[in-house]
């Protein structure tokens, strides 16, 4: 079964303009939770979707948005970029058997400048 | 909020030592998940725990659940160069579904 993947890998910004990553979930799982990573930060939630409905959000502002596809893609979207808005970003897929487990894609890393 | 606090921040030690890492909390965790992240890449998942004083191994990896479900440890045998990397926990938080809390992870560096 194929994992999850995450496009692009790499992204280099400048301030202000504004960014759409893309997460293609496992086979069959349909809850798709993305993470923000910082050094200083570590990993911090930014929203679950399931079944095309955001289900949780965590503490980000605004220009942090995102988005699920029928098919369980997702896309999150920042606009407006700030230099702070530098971090690797998680993508992370859950199905509904097992021990409630996520599973990680490669990441984006993106780089504000 | 249902903290997990991970230490220690930092171990660094020579290949064929033992090391362990801890993963507490205040607050009773359903179950906890173990990754382990590489530079640039995302957490590749380890073992989960479910049952309180639960031990589990991954070869030389052993991974135990406390009995009250509030913390959890990760021992290394021998450790191998391949090892070196950031060991995240998590869990389930328990309010609000599908939503999960990481602790802020142990980085081990194991030198040859």
């Amino acid at each position: 079964k194929a994992g999850v993947t995450q496009t692009p890998r790499y992204l280099i910004k400048t301030r202000g303009q504004q960014v759409t990553l893309s997460c293609s979930p496992i086979s069959g799982h349909r809850s798709v939770s993305w993470y923000q990573q910082t050094p200083g930060q570590g990993l911090q939630f930014l929203f679950e979707y399931f079944s095309e409905t955001q289900r949780n959000k965590g503490n980000f502002p605004g220009r942090f948005s995102g988005r699920q596809f029928s098919n369980s893609r997702s896309e999150m979207n920042v606009s407006t970029l700030e230099l702070g808005d530098s971090a690797l970003y998680l993508c992370a897929s859950r199905g509904q058997a097992g021990y409630n487990e996520q599973f990680f894609g490669p990441g984006t890393r993106l780089t504000v400048l | 909020t249902q903290l997990l606090e991970q230490s220690p921040q930092f171990l660094s030690i020579q290949e064929g030592e033992n090391l362990t890492v801890y993963c507490n909390s205040s607050s009773v965790f359903s179950s906890l998940q173990w990754y382990r992240q590489e530079p640039g890449e995302g957490p590749v998942l380890l073992v989960t725990v479910v049952t309180g004083g639960e031990v589990k191994k991954l070869k030389r990896l052993t991974f135990q659940f406390g009995d009250a479900r509030k913390d959890s440890s990760l021992h290394i045998t021998a450790a191998q160069p391949g090892d070196t990397g950031l060991y995240l926990c998590a869990g389930p938080t328990t309010d609000s579904w599908g939503k999960f809390q990481f602790g802020a992870g142990t980085q081990v560096v194991v030198t040859p």
